[in-house]
């Protein structure tokens, strides 16, 4: 089982600024099959990313990922007041893992 | 528009079978993978496994000796079930498109496991 760990746990942030979230696994994630999600209370969460750098479809052009292998990043560009949620990071090229999230909260 | 909705009983007992069934509703069960995922109540996401239309399936192994997904084409359905339930499956239980990445997602309903 690939283990994903997310960092960091919390991230304190003002509306504008720059996110950035990091997803290292325990061994390399096979094709970057690699997905980020957001999740506000009470929502199931919502698809942002895949294949480590894609995004899904009607994400706003602030969302951006990257890494491949071990290494992957979620990078917010300038934070909107929408945007403060608990991100997940999923790998999805063997038998499908999640991280423990990082709660991206206003500063 | 596609559209999943999850259903089921809210409350199972100690060492029962939960049962939830997801409807879905603009696409046909026949094309993607139908995955479960839950969420323990203040805590993070949980694959549970997903299956193809073909009926093949994939189940984390932590869960495999205790979990069946199965699916109905005629009514457009899938469902899981999760035998000798402990407290400590007490979850959100999503149903989502998708094996790997999950564009599309139920609400997700809250199961309670207590006596």
């Amino acid at each position: 089982e690939i283990v994903l760990t997310q960092s960091p746990g919390t991230l304190s942030l003002s509306p504008g600024e720059r996110a950035t979230l990091s997803c290292r696994a325990s061994q390399s994630v096979s094709g970057s099959y690699l997905a980020w999600y957001q999740q506000k209370p009470g929502q199931a969460p919502r698809l942002l990313i895949y294949r480590a750098s894609s995004r899904a479809t009607g994400i706003p052009d602030r969302f951006s990922g990257s890494g491949s292998g071990t290494d992957f990043t979620l990078t917010i560009s300038r934070l909107e007041p929408e945007d403060f949620a608990v991100y997940y990071c999923q790998q999805y090229g063997s038998s499908p893992t999640f991280g423990g999230g990082t709660k991206v909260e206003i500063k | 528009q596609v559209q999943l909705q999850e259903s089921g009983p809210g409350l199972v007992k100690p060492s029962e079978t939960l049962s939830l069934t997801c409807i879905v509703s603009g696409v046909s069960i026949r094309t993607y993978y139908w995955s479960w995922i839950r969420q323990p109540p203040g805590k993070g996401l949980e694959w549970i496994g997903y299956i193809y239309y073909s009926g093949s399936t994939n189940y984390n192994p932590s869960l495999n000796s205790r979990v069946t997904i199965s699916l109905d084409t005629s009514k457009n359905q899938f469902s899981l079930n999760l035998s000798s339930v402990t407290a400590a499956d007490t979850a959100v239980y999503y149903c989502a498109s998708g094996g790997g990445k999950h564009d599309y997602w139920g609400q997700g309903t809250l199961v309670t496991v207590s006596s």
